[in-house]
């Protein structure tokens, strides 16, 4: 089945505690891009990516990296998560071949808490 | 960059009435217009999608209409359900710089009233 699949979907933490939100999608697709979702604030990009070991700022990626090693692999990393950073976070992919709309995949989501 | 505006950040109608959902983009050169739908607690995702070649486009009960002179495009929902109940995200893009990101609007809450 074809999915772009996060971990973990919960979690809570403390303020300065490294963690990683993971994300993989199995459709060989080249674009990759991680969003914050907070009421009446929509959907933002943090990071992108357009293949392996390209990886490009969104509009909000202050506190956050992201790496791209494999194609199917597109880590969000928290370096000293702060509670401003609370928020439901979405992984999606997207092919780039010609001709495609450029459809997005969304995860399912991970709703990070920091206290 | 591209910036998308989008109206109302909510709406009630009863069950069978039609819903509008108006969005406006900024970047005259945005030539991709897609409309995502997020139930509660899912994921995104994409329900219609609208080039700049086409001025509308009709899939069963939704409909998407642009206006590239006045840089705004619009979802209409006919004969609304309780499952169209939703969040609804407009989003920009422009293709032919050969980039792949999306500008999305703010949401629509859609609430459709039995």
């Amino acid at each position: 089945e074809a999915q772009v699949t996060q971990n973990p979907r919960y979690l809570i933490t403390v303020t300065g505690k490294k963690l990683t939100v993971t994300c993989s999608q199995n459709m060989n697709h080249e674009y990759m891009s991680w969003y914050r979702q907070d009421p009446g604030l929509g959907l933002r990009q943090i990071y992108y990516s357009m293949n392996v070991e390209v990886t490009d700022k969104g509009d909000v990626p202050e506190g956050y990296k992201v790496s791209r090693k494999e194609k199917r692999n597109f880590p969000l990393i928290l370096e000293s998560p702060s509670p401003n950073q609370t928020s439901l976070y979405f992984c999606a992919s997207s092919p780039m071949t010609s001709g495609n709309t450029g459809e997005l995949f969304f995860g399912e989501g991970s709703r990070l808490t920091v206290l | 960059g591209e910036n998308v505006e989008q109206h109302p950040s909510t709406l009630s109608v009863q069950e069978g009435d039609s819903a509008v959902i108006k969005c406006t983009y900024s970047d005259s050169a945005s030539n991709y217009f897609p409309w995502y739908k997020q139930e509660l607690g899912k994921r995104p995702q994409l329900i219609i999608d609208i080039r700049s070649n086409v001025g509308e486009k009709k899939d069963q009960r939704i409909a998407v209409t642009l206006n590239k002179t006045a840089k705004h495009f619009s979802l209409h929902i006919t004969e609304t359900q309780p499952e169209d109940s939703a969040v609804y995200f407009c989003a920009a893009r422009n293709s032919g710089a050969g980039s792949y990101q999306l500008t999305f609007g703010k949401g629509t809450k859609l609430s459709v009233i039995p």
